[in-house]
């Protein structure tokens, strides 16, 4: 089993429509969780982390299971500029190492 | 303030020739590290570093070999190059701990080795 699992997509939506992705992870000594972002051909960069609790930035919503070690984000209102891949990252353990989920693609179409 | 720096962008090897990636950071932070991005994968930790003088294995390391002289910087060495090592090659760095954790990627290294 993958250390992070991920519907790899694409998904393919219109704007203004809402997407959610999910996310599995096996280590329930898992420490921190974070969603990444990154545009094609470029360097991942950090969109959000999420709480136990949940937490929501704008249109951004990210949600933490850790009984079911299951993490969530949704985003309402797409726009074209959201269209990227997002990436599901944990932090495990010593040397603040984190893994990463191979990344959902997202395409947002007119 | 660069941030994390990369060089070169892009490198073009032969199967058996060496080359070292340079990785720098201006934020004075104590992590740093060096991944693998395959097409459709996610990233592979190969090395990293938790302050100058110090580096660990990752998960990937066999074939490559780091060093951390300094704060600033974490280059990384790729002998005997072969074509299993075509792929872009991060660095990062990040401080050691905090609430708002994050780690900061420099652009990217696309080696290609024929």
């Amino acid at each position: 089993r993958k250390e992070v699992e991920q519907d790899p997509g694409p998904f393919n939506v219109p704007e203004g429509a809402t997407v959610a992705f999910n996310c599995t992870y096996s280590n329930s000594a898992s420490q921190s969780f974070f969603w990444y972002r990154q545009d094609c051909r470029k360097e991942p960069k950090l969109l959000m982390s999420v709480y136990s609790s949940g937490n929501e930035d704008g249109r951004f919503t990210a949600q933490l299971n850790r009984a079911s070690q299951y993490i969530s984000l949704l985003i309402r209102d797409s726009k074209l500029s959201d269209s990227a891949t997002y990436l599901c990252v944990v932090l495990t353990g010593g040397g603040n190492k984190l893994t990463f989920g191979t990344g959902t693609q997202l395409k947002v179409e007119l | 303030n660069a941030g994390v720096t990369q060089t070169p962008k892009f490198r073009i090897l032969k199967i058996g020739q060496s080359m070292t990636l340079q990785c720098a950071q201006d934020m004075n932070h104590n992590y740093m590290y060096w991944y693998r991005q395959d097409p459709g994968m996610g990233l592979k930790l190969i090395y990293y570093s938790v302050g100058a003088g110090i580096t660990d294995k990752g998960e990937v390391p066999n074939g490559y070999n780091v060093s951390r002289s300094t704060t600033e910087d974490f280059p990384l060495r790729l002998e005997l190059a072969a074509p299993s090592q075509t792929s872009v090659y991060f660095c990062a760095s990040s401080y050691s701990s905090g609430i708002k954790y994050e780690q900061f990627f420099g652009p990217g290294t696309r080696l290609t080795v024929l």
